[in-house]
């Protein structure tokens, strides 16, 4: 089963708006990640927050996780076309395992 | 430093062949997963390996389907006899230990497997 959710699906926004993608999470986790994949290319490990902490910032990205709703959302602001890609978060089970889900589809239009 | 290393980028297998997928991690890491992603899915977990050892192969399909992390060299996903469905981008990815402790884990560009 997956360990992450992301909802929505597909985001379509104009350049300089803000994106925010949302992740769901069943079992208890130590950390979770975001990561980004642009078409045809591998994941790149955007951001970390481990269960200790509610919130995280990374330049334009900023991260929020809520263990006692196991969520966790990513913000994109001022968003530029090149932000176009796949974003998708992950949580490690207890047995080394990171789960995926099936991502959220962020076009950008210029 | 280089990263993960993924070869071939791009496989063309005919039903029935066998695929061979190699991954070198970074240096230093001795924990490799290897991952599915199939068209407009999420990753899906396949196997974690750490030098010499299978420690979760949980998402691996039963037949057909093995993997290796040898003591020297990369380590090699194989897959016997592929079937159409097989067809996805595999992706390696490797930590310098397990992932659960906060480790943030590399990934590989992927290989592209198309079998017709």
């Amino acid at each position: 089963s997956q360990q992450g959710e992301e909802d929505p699906q597909a985001l379509s926004i104009q350049e300089g708006e803000n994106a925010t993608m949302n992740c769901s999470y069943k079992t208890s986790i130590n950390n979770l990640q975001w990561y980004r994949q642009n078409s045809g290319r591998g994941l790149v490990h955007l951001i970390l927050i481990r269960s200790n902490e509610r919130e995280k910032h990374s330049g334009r990205l900023r991260v929020t996780l809520d263990t006692s709703k196991k969520s966790s959302s990513l913000l994109i602001t001022a968003s530029r076309a090149a932000d176009t890609a796949s974003y998708f978060c992950a949580a490690p089970l207890s047995n080394n395992d990171m789960r995926f889900g099936a991502g959220t589809r962020l076009t950008v239009k210029p | 430093n280089a990263g993960v290393m993924q070869n071939p980028r791009h496989l063309v297998r005919r039903r029935g062949q066998e695929a061979r997928l190699r991954c070198s991690p970074m240096k230093g890491h001795s924990h490799v997963y290897w991952y599915r992603q199939l068209p407009e899915e999420g990753l899906k977990f396949m196997v974690y390996l750490q030098k010499e050892n299978i420690i979760d192969e949980s998402g691996m399909p039963k037949e057909r389907f093995s993997a290796e992390f040898p003591k020297e060299g990369p380590s090699i996903l194989r897959i016997q006899q592929v079937v159409r469905g097989d067809s996805a981008a595999y992706f390696c990815a490797s930590s310098p230990t397990d992932g659960f402790w906060g480790n943030t884990i590399y990934f590989g560009e992927g290989s592209w497997l198309t079998v017709v």
